[in-house]
């Protein structure tokens, strides 16, 4: 089964410093990744997700990942955070060879913007 | 706006009590998933449905059941309420030719006394 690993719990960063949160997988076949967010008191919701073709890609509010085959990883990024990205984050996994609609979670990171 | 929907945002069960907790979407979606979040342990996936009377267990089964007897709502069930069934449970659901996409409901947060 896959596993998803993101160290860090929790990450403090200024407002309008750049940040970045990792992201590692288990599996060294083919999968799909992605970042889903996790606002106070909201349910999660899918921020950006890489399936095939350009290993960078972007969400419609700044934030960016890289898929790194040979690392494993597909850590998310954003140059400049705002109070409003304040948020838990979750990488996720799935397998397209045993069933691609399900996602393996990690643990989550939550970020926090300090003004 | 697609929605999902669930039943109560907080509930208070007693041991040994019979829990439904109730999940509706309004997309059309073929799959339902329900999961659990704890601090410290990120989303686990209990049960999953890809169809109407279909489903599957997931990571964690143990304790709970599921049904699917409409295809937009899917109810997770816990027969004998645990105080270590206090948590978070987050439903689910996605359309089959969105990969990966899945829209959450909003959580109910279920503590077990």
């Amino acid at each position: 089964a896959q596993s998803v690993t993101q160290l860090d719990s929790q990450v403090p960063v200024f407002e309008e410093a750049p940040v970045e949160l990792r992201c590692n997988y288990s599996s060294s076949v083919s999968v799909y990744l992605f970042w889903y967010v996790q606002y106070p008191n909201q349910g999660l919701q899918l921020l950006l997700k890489y399936l095939s073709g350009s290993t960078l890609v972007e969400s419609i509010n700044g934030f960016e990942a890289e898929f790194n085959k040979s690392q494993t990883s597909f850590h998310l990024r954003k140059p400049s955070v705002h109070i409003s990205d304040t948020a838990e984050y979750f990488c996720a996994v799935s397998d397209p060879s045993t069933g691609a609609n399900n996602l393996f979670f990690g643990t989550g990171t939550r970020l926090t913007v300090i003004p | 706006d697609v929605k999902v929907t669930q039943s109560s945002r907080y509930l208070v069960k007693r041991t040994g009590e019979k829990v439904f907790l109730e999940c509706v979407q309004d997309m059309d979606h073929e799959n339902m998933f329900w999961y659990r979040q704890d601090p410290g342990l990120g989303l686990r996936l209990i049960y999953f449905s890809y169809d109407v009377k279909m489903k599957e267990k997931g990571d964690i089964p143990e304790g709970y059941s599921v049904s699917r007897e409409k295809k937009e709502r899917f109810s997770l069930i816990l027969e004998s309420a645990s105080t270590n069934q206090t948590s978070m449970y987050l439903c689910a659901s996605s359309s089959g030719d969105r990969i990966g996409e899945q829209f959450f409901g909003p959580g109910t947060r279920l503590t077990v006394l």
